[in-house]
């Protein structure tokens, strides 16, 4: 089956530090990844994605490669702000039919000033 | 103009009794599904619904009944409402056999 594994959180961090959050997935096809973020209060948007091996999704400063030979999809950002504490959630997609979404149990980050 | 909208936001109910919880799109999308996110913020699938019909139902009790009265319309009873029931409760929409979806606000439910 599908699955995607996240590392747990919270992570925390102060503002302009690097983040990295793990994400690394299993499944019988070939799927596409998807990075959704989750702000206190409000439903899930997306923040990037990426379809096809190497692909590099990115939005806000945020990125993560499609890296099909460790089944990876790190999400990554240089600089953090305080506005980016949210639940990130890592998700992939398997083309074909009707597909749906399987996600990760989520990473809260949170950003001091 | 909001993309995907759910009613009510908030919902506080006894055990047993039967509610509902609506989701409207007004992006033309074919396809909506429902998600539950427990308290420790884990996403399931629920029920999706192509043009009005069934096409993914998950093992989920038989108290929850989606109805789909036009394409652009899903919402969700529960009957027998159960403690565990609580959680939040998103509505999303995507275009046919599209990967991406749109989340509503969800509805915070909470039974007593």
């Amino acid at each position: 089956g599908n699955s995607v594994t996240q590392m747990e959180g919270p992570v925390t961090l102060s503002e302009e530090a690097f983040l990295t959050i793990n994400c690394t997935y299993t499944a019988t096809g070939y799927p596409s990844l998807f990075w959704y973020v989750q702000y206190p209060g409000e439903g899930l948007q997306l923040l990037l994605k990426a379809t096809k091996a190497d692909d590099k999704g990115s939005n806000k400063g945020f990125e993560a490669t499609y890296r099909k030979e460790t089944t990876s999809f790190h999400l990554e950002k240089g600089s953090v702000q305080v506005s980016d504490s949210a639940v990130y959630f890592c998700a992939l997609s398997v083309p074909g039919g009707y597909s749906t979404l399987t996600f990760g149990k989520g990473t809260m980050l949170l950003v001091s000033p | 103009d909001t993309a995907v909208s759910q009613t009510p936001k908030y919902l506080v109910t006894q055990m047993g009794n039967d509610k509902s919880i609506k989701c409207e799109q007004n992006l033309g999308h074919d396809t909506m599904y429902w998600y539950k996110q427990d308290s420790k913020k884990f996403l399931k699938i629920m029920f999706s619904y192509n043009n009005k019909e069934l096409i993914i139902n998950e093992t989920v009790p038989n108290r929850f009944s989606p109805k789909s009265p036009d394409k652009a319309h899903l919402n969700l009873h529960i009957n027998s409402l159960e403690l565990g029931d609580s959680a939040v409760y998103f509505c999303a929409s995507s275009p046919p056999r599209a990967e991406t979806q749109y989340f509503g606000p969800g509805t915070r439910l909470l039974v007593l």
